[in-house]
């Protein structure tokens, strides 16, 4: 069964201290990986697709990178509005079609 | 604002009743996706329409059903309500039909009483 495990569940950062994200996968027939953002009681806005090991692509204070088993999601000199939920999501091969997994995500709590 | 749009934003029913979610995609947008939010389980798949057809499913009880009408806005049937069945409700649609990048709507919030 696909598993996605996103780390830490929570995350408490001091303006401007820069952190990591993980988001670890086992996963057979990996199609692409994607991070998304989520604010209290909205849907998740998407932030980054990935696609093979290696690949790093960023946005403004958001770098996101990928290996083999894992991904990284790093924000440098986080401000207060970085504050939200980010999820990790995987798709996969699921016989015949697509399917995309989400992880339980990683609650950032950015302090002025 | 995703372009997405759902209705209703609150839903308030007792057990044993039946509701009707409605979404509207993106302009363009050919793929529906519907997604349970709940506190202990996290966003779960429940279905994908593409041009009116099933595409692909997730973890959707038989008491659900979805479907997706010509204008391509879609509507999430849940029947015999359970009190475990309270969540938030997202709709998110894509332009093919693989699940890459989508977009969400607002959600609709179902309390169960």
């Amino acid at each position: 069964e696909d598993q996605v495990t996103q780390s830490p569940e929570a995350l408490r950062l001091q303006e401007g201290e820069s952190s990591s994200l993980n988001c670890s996968y086992t996963v057979s027939g990996l199609r692409g990986l994607f991070w998304y953002r989520q604010d209290p009681g909205k849907g998740p806005e998407f932030l980054f697709t990935l696609y093979s090991a290696g690949e790093e692509k960023e946005k403004e204070r958001l770098k996101a990178t990928l290996t083999k088993k894992e991904s990284f999601l790093h924000i440098t000199a986080p401000k207060p509005e970085d504050s939200a939920t980010y999820l990790c999501a995987v798709q996969v091969d699921a016989g015949g079609y697509q399917k995309v997994t989400f992880g339980t995500g990683t609650k950032l709590q950015v302090i002025p | 604002d995703s372009g997405v749009t759902q209705t209703p934003k609150h839903l308030i029913t007792a057990t044993g009743q039946r509701v009707t979610l409605r979404c509207s995609p993106r302009s363009g947008d050919l793929s529906v996706y519907w997604y349970q939010q709940s506190l202990d389980q996290g966003l779960q798949f429940l279905i994908q329409y593409y041009n009116g057809e099933e595409r692909a499913k997730g973890n959707i009880l038989e008491r659900f059903s979805a479907q997706q009408f010509p204008d391509l806005h879609s509507e999430l049937n849940l029947s015999s309500l359970e009190l475990g069945d309270s969540a938030l409700y997202f709709c998110a649609s894509s332009v093919g039909s693989l699940p890459n990048e989508q977009f969400f709507g607002p959600g609709t919030r179902l309390t169960v009483l």
